[in-house]
């Protein structure tokens, strides 16, 4: 089966600090994916990446960096925490191809209010 | 006008009715669709993919129409366990990897 893992199902931060949000794929999968879900506006994407150090802007990257060092291990930051990133951040991955094999595994989600 | 665009609800219907969701895309090039299901509390996976020659599994049909640009599904005898929001995905043109969610349609099913 695969796994997505992520570090933390709760987190609380205040405003203005780092944020760390880690996500960890154990299927050699090669995409990777953050994404950010509210209600109404459903699934937005953050950050993709492809291959290791290799990322890509998502629909809303504004307040975001990602890191990508290894393969299975995709990292979301957040520079200095606003209120407005309060929200719930699923991480997913992928294989490269077609059709089915675009099925994206998400992990369990974090959920990270931003006081 | 929004990628993929479902129909919020919430559907609220009773034990063994069959209910019916669309979702229309606006990319005429989109690759393939899926359903994806997601409880509450918990993340998306994937129910079934959506074939232009439509696909069965069990209670569940989904079908697409290229030339409406919409995708449905259908699920006949509706049981409690059902309830759920389901998300309609567009892969779309160039393979990318990166996948469409719609906004997801919320059904529950009552005893």
């Amino acid at each position: 089966d695969v796994k997505v893992t992520q570090s933390s199902r709760y987190l609380v931060k205040r405003t203005g600090e780092k944020v760390f949000l880690e996500c960890v794929q154990d299927m050699d999968h090669e995409n990777m994916f953050w994404y950010r879900q509210d209600p109404g506006l459903g699934l937005r994407l953050i950050y993709f990446s492809y291959d290791v150090k290799m990322k890509e802007k998502g629909d809303i990257p504004e307040g975001y960096s990602v890191s990508r060092e290894k393969k299975e291990r995709f990292s979301l930051i957040l520079e200095s925490a606003s209120t407005n990133q309060t929200s719930m951040y699923l991480c997913a991955s992928s294989l490269v191809g077609t059709g089915d094999l675009n099925e994206q595994f998400f992990g369990p989600g974090t959920r990270l209010t931003v006081l | 006008r929004k990628e993929v665009e479902q129909d919020p609800g919430p559907f609220n219907v009773p034990e063994g009715a069959t209910v019916a969701f669309n979702c229309t895309y606006s990319n005429s090039a989109s690759q393939s669709f899926f359903w994806y299901r997601q409880d509450c509390r918990k993340e998306p996976k994937l129910l079934m993919s959506v074939y232009s020659s439509g696909n069965e599994d069990g209670r569940f049909t989904a079908q697409l129409n290229r030339a409406s640009q919409y995708i449905s599904l259908l699920i006949r005898d509706s049981k409690l366990s059902d309830s759920a929001t389901y998300l309609c995905v567009v892969n779309p043109p160039g393979n990318t990897g990166k996948l469409i969610f719609g906004q997801g349609t919320t059904l529950q099913v009552k005893p």
